[in-house]
């Protein structure tokens, strides 16, 4: 594809429900990481993948957050028993995973628990 | 962890200004610092990058300058134009362990 895709770009949900979230990579990226961003912050790293391993995920917040990437492409954040404080951005962003780390993000996906 | 801080938290530069952003890392071992530009909507986007191997890289309007001893990296905008008017974010890492700044948001006046 031409860039990263995020979908849906706003998920809409109620306290306590369960949610995943899509990313599809840059054709050929093998590194793919997710970030989430609250208004006026900077992205808050959350966990990335080289290949369908996840290389660190030491910002994931809870045993709550999980991502999976089973086929070194498309990655799922899922999120468990979402809870208000989990309203956010969640960017994905993929790079070739080599030399420069050029970073290419998509629009992300709004969170909004109610 | 904070391990990259960047300052000022916002910015306001007249039109034909110079905008400075200014970042610090802890981590000696990292060795990519790009800056991002983004829209309000939008995913982060990259602007400009620099490598600890040269002080300063120039593109356009857009200048990194780089001290690798004090560990700190800045953003220069000259001639700010309105359409600069966005949240600017630095980043540093290395071998794919990247972290962002806070984020700076500039307005520039006309």
């Amino acid at each position: 594809g031409a860039g990263v895709s995020q979908t849906p770009s706003n998920k809409v949900t109620e306290k306590g429900k369960y949610v995943e979230l899509r990313c599809d990579p840059i054709s050929g990226h093998t590194a793919l990481y997710w970030y989430r961003q609250s208004l006026g912050q900077g992205p808050e790293f959350l966990i990335y993948f080289q290949g369908t391993g996840a290389a660190d995920d030491s910002g994931l917040p809870n045993d709550r957050f999980f991502a999976v990437r089973p086929e070194g492409s498309v990655s799922t954040l899922k999120i468990q028993r979402t809870e208000r404080g989990d309203s956010a951005v969640y960017l994905c962003a993929s790079s070739t995973g080599t030399g420069a780390n050029i970073q290419y993000f998509g629009a992300g996906t709004r969170l909004s628990v109610l | 962890q904070q391990q990259v801080k960047q300052s000022p938290q916002s910015l306001i530069v007249q039109k034909g200004g110079i905008s400075i952003i200014n970042c610090a890392y802890e981590n000696t071992a990292f060795d990519y610092f790009p800056w991002y530009q983004q829209f309000p909507g939008k995913g982060p986007a990259l602007l400009i990058a620099i490598r600890p191997d040269v002080s300063e890289k120039k593109e356009g309007r857009f200048t990194i300058s780089f001290n690798k001893s004090a560990k700190q990296f800045s953003l220069h905008i000259m001639d700010s134009q309105p359409g600069d008017s966005a949240t600017y974010f630095c980043e540093a890492g290395g071998n794919n362990d990247m972290r962002f700044g806070a984020g700076t948001r500039l307005t520039v006046k006309p």
